[in-house]
């Protein structure tokens, strides 16, 4: 396995458009994050999934947001009617569950570049 | 919730010793983490601490105080490609997931 996956790894988009990431974690995961990062910041999470459950959304940034883990493997991150202030790196990280350090592995992210 | 305060920015000498101190508080302890950040890359994880004390991983060490709700992060033998930004984090609940700070930007110089 490879690691953590994200594609696209940019996107530069208009405002008003919908945009779609997807990520793929390495394999034996079952726990899968999504998280925000602006310049200088750090990654700022908006929610996770256990297998196919998301277990918590409630700091997903507002109801343009949304993710999905259909089947517990891949998961898409959807950011509909985008805005200037949504440009930013998102990062997906994957984890088992109920491992000791609960130890996140992130993936290169997905710049996303709204105009 | 969770508060994480780490300082923005450091800068130090090859060669030298750097401390990248972290305090937090949260509403129940699970652990802390220091992840390196490279400019451009993704985080990738360096500590975990549980317990009182300092754990000793090469060049890096991590101390945690839980009384304090305080950790740093010690390099040693800084080396140009130590020059990176470094997160302190907590869990938001359980063992996951995980809450990050701003980052402190170590800057290694000549």
């Amino acid at each position: 396995d490879t690691g953590v996956s994200q594609d696209p790894r940019h996107k530069i988009t208009k405002r008003g458009q919908n945009v779609t990431f997807r990520c793929d974690p390495i394999s034996e995961h079952n726990r899968l994050y999504w998280y925000r990062q602006t310049l200088g910041q750090g990654p700022e999470f908006l929610t996770y999934f256990q297998n196919e459950a998301q277990l918590e959304k409630s700091r997903l940034l507002s109801d343009r947001f949304s993710a999905e883990r259909p089947k517990g493997s891949f998961s898409t991150l959807e950011i509909q009617r985008t805005e200037q202030g949504d440009s930013a790196m998102y990062l997906c990280a994957s984890s088992t569950a109920g491992q000791g350090s609960g130890e996140l592995f992130f993936g290169e992210g997905s710049r996303l570049t709204v105009l | 919730g969770q508060n994480i305060d780490q300082p923005t920015e450091m800068t130090a000498t090859e060669g030298a010793i750097v401390q990248i101190n972290c305090t937090y508080q949260t509403s129940g302890f699970n652990g802390l983490f220091w992840y390196q950040q490279h400019a451009g890359e993704a985080p990738t994880f360096l500590s975990y601490n549980v317990l009182d004390g300092l754990e000793e991983k090469g060049r890096f060490s991590s101390f945690l105080s839980r009384s304090k709700g305080y950790s740093y992060l010690l390099l040693k033998e800084l080396q140009m490609k130590d020059s990176a930004s470094y997160l302190c984090a907590v869990p938001l609940s359980g063992n996951t997931p995980l809450v990050f700070g701003k980052g402190t930007r170590l800057s290694v110089i000549a």
